[in-house]
């Protein structure tokens, strides 16, 4: 089965600073990837998706992801980041023939003044 | 707004007692899916639905089952509760019609559940 590996459970960023969220997949076959956010309390809520049209993905509020199958990598980010980004982030992959998604186990992200 | 409503949002229970959760979906879509959340797991698929009547198993689907005897509802149980099944529990419909899969899972607000 496909999955995907967050590194780094917490990540610590200054209000307008680089976020820099990573994922890497396992497939030999290049996969359709996601990024989700959680806010607390909330359910998901999709941020991105690559699903083999272009390799730089741009989403909302001001984040994008680059697939590069080179490195089996699909990190996220942002250039400048903002108190309201603070939330729980999850990349997710499809499995099963695209009718399941499969979950990291998150990377929560906190903005700092 | 996906129309996702999930019930109870949150219960409190004793172990060996069984327990039904509840996603009602407003906007037909035809696959459903139960998740659970858990500290250091991220999201697991319990079970999902890819029609009426029509279910499958996920990667943690011991000591659920899952019901959908209509579009708009998909129902979890847990036959006999266990401190282990404390989680917040998600509901998910697929966004897309049948043959224009995008992939997207739309979130209902989630069920927290303790098992005491």
């Amino acid at each position: 089965a496909q999955s995907v590996t967050q590194l780094g459970s917490h990540v610590s960023v200054s209000e307008g600073a680089l976020v820099l969220l990573r994922c890497n997949y396992s497939s030999s076959v290049p996969p359709y990837l996601f990024w989700y956010v959680q806010y607390p309390n909330q359910g998901l809520q999709l941020l991105l998706k690559y699903t083999s049209a272009a390799t730089l993905v741009k989403g909302i509020n001001g984040f994008e992801a680059e697939f590069k199958k080179s490195e089996t990598s699909f990190h996220l980010t942002k250039p400048s980041a903002h108190m309201s980004d603070a939330a729980e982030y999850f990349c997710a992959t499809d499995w099963g023939g695209g009718n399941k998604l499969t979950f990291g186990t998150g990377t929560q992200l906190k903005v700092e003044l | 707004d996906a129309g996702i409503t999930q019930s109870p949002r949150h219960k409190v229970t004793e172990t060996g007692t069984p327990v039904t959760l509840r996603c009602h979906q407003t906007e037909n879509h035809r696959y459903m899916y139960w998740y659970r959340q858990d500290p250091g797991h991220g999201l697991r698929l319990i079970h999902y639905s890819y029609g009426v009547k029509d279910t499958d198993k996920g990667e943690v689907s011991d000591g659920y089952s899952v019901s959908r005897s209509k579009t708009e509802d998909f129902l979890l149980t847990l036959e006999s509760a266990t401190s282990s099944q404390t989680s917040v529990y998600f509901c998910a419909i697929r966004g897309g019609n049948t043959g224009d899969y995008t992939g997207e899972l739309f979130f209902g607000e989630g069920s927290r559940l303790t098992v005491l």
